[in-house]
């Protein structure tokens, strides 16, 4: 099976810093790689997902590379803001029996400091 | 922010109760899941339906029965319980099996005791 492992665990910026956070995966079957924002007590989001058919995708101060052939894929904030502080995952998922079954790492909580 | 709903919100229960968690989505998706989430563990997938039919089941003990009586509603009825299974129970739609993006609801946090 698919494993994921999200580094780091706990990320401390100032407002206006970049964020990065790193995810690697283990299946090369793996080809739509997702990542969520998940707020105190609330549910997880979409906020940005990359296939494998793409090295690169940017929405405004989000943006995820993807490099297959090292099987690792990163998330990139720019510019935060005390409002992107949350608990940040990703996500591998392949195709299990006709389904999309994601394998999620163990997530990344990003603090941002005003 | 309503597309997917959970009931309760919050469950606290004993050992030997039996108790259910609901779920509803109004997205008119074919797929739901039901997840895990535990501090500091990754989210956990438990059980995969599509169509109403039971697609994925990942190993989950036998007092977690799914039920899905229609692609609107999806319910995890809990029995003997042990405190080890207190977490956030999250369940998520999505358009079907073959579409990757899943939407999720609040959650249902459940404290055994």
């Amino acid at each position: 099976g698919e494993n994921v492992e999200q580094h780091p665990s706990t990320l401390s910026v100032q407002e206006g810093d970049s964020a990065v956070i790193k995810c690697t995966y283990s299946d090369s079957a793996s080809n739509y790689f997702p990542w969520y924002k998940q707020e105190l007590g609330k549910r997880p989001q979409l906020i940005i997902d990359i296939r494998s058919n793409v090295g690169e995708k940017k929405d405004q101060r989000i943006a995820v590379t993807l490099n297959k052939t090292a099987k690792h894929f990163s998330l990139h904030i720019t510019e935060t803001q005390p409002e992107d502080s949350a608990v940040y995952f990703c996500a591998a998922t392949e195709a299990s029996g006709g389904s999309y079954i994601p394998t999620f790492g163990r997530g990344t909580s990003l603090i941002v400091h005003p | 922010e309503t597309g997917v709903t959970q009931t309760p919100r919050h469950l606290v229960m004993g050992m030997t109760n039996k108790k259910s968690l609901k779920c509803e989505q109004h997205l008119g998706h074919n797929a739901m899941y039901w997840y895990k989430q535990s501090a500091k563990k990754p989210l956990e997938l438990m059980f995969v339906y599509n169509f109403k039919e039971q697609t994925e089941n990942n190993s989950v003990p036998s007092r977690f029965s799914p039920e899905c009586p229609n692609s609107s509603h999806l319910f995890l009825h809990l029995h003997t319980l042990q405190p080890e299974d207190s977490a956030l129970y999250l369940c998520a739609s999505s358009q079907d099996r073959q579409k990757e993006t899943q939407y999720f609801g609040p959650g249902t946090r459940l404290l055994v005791l």
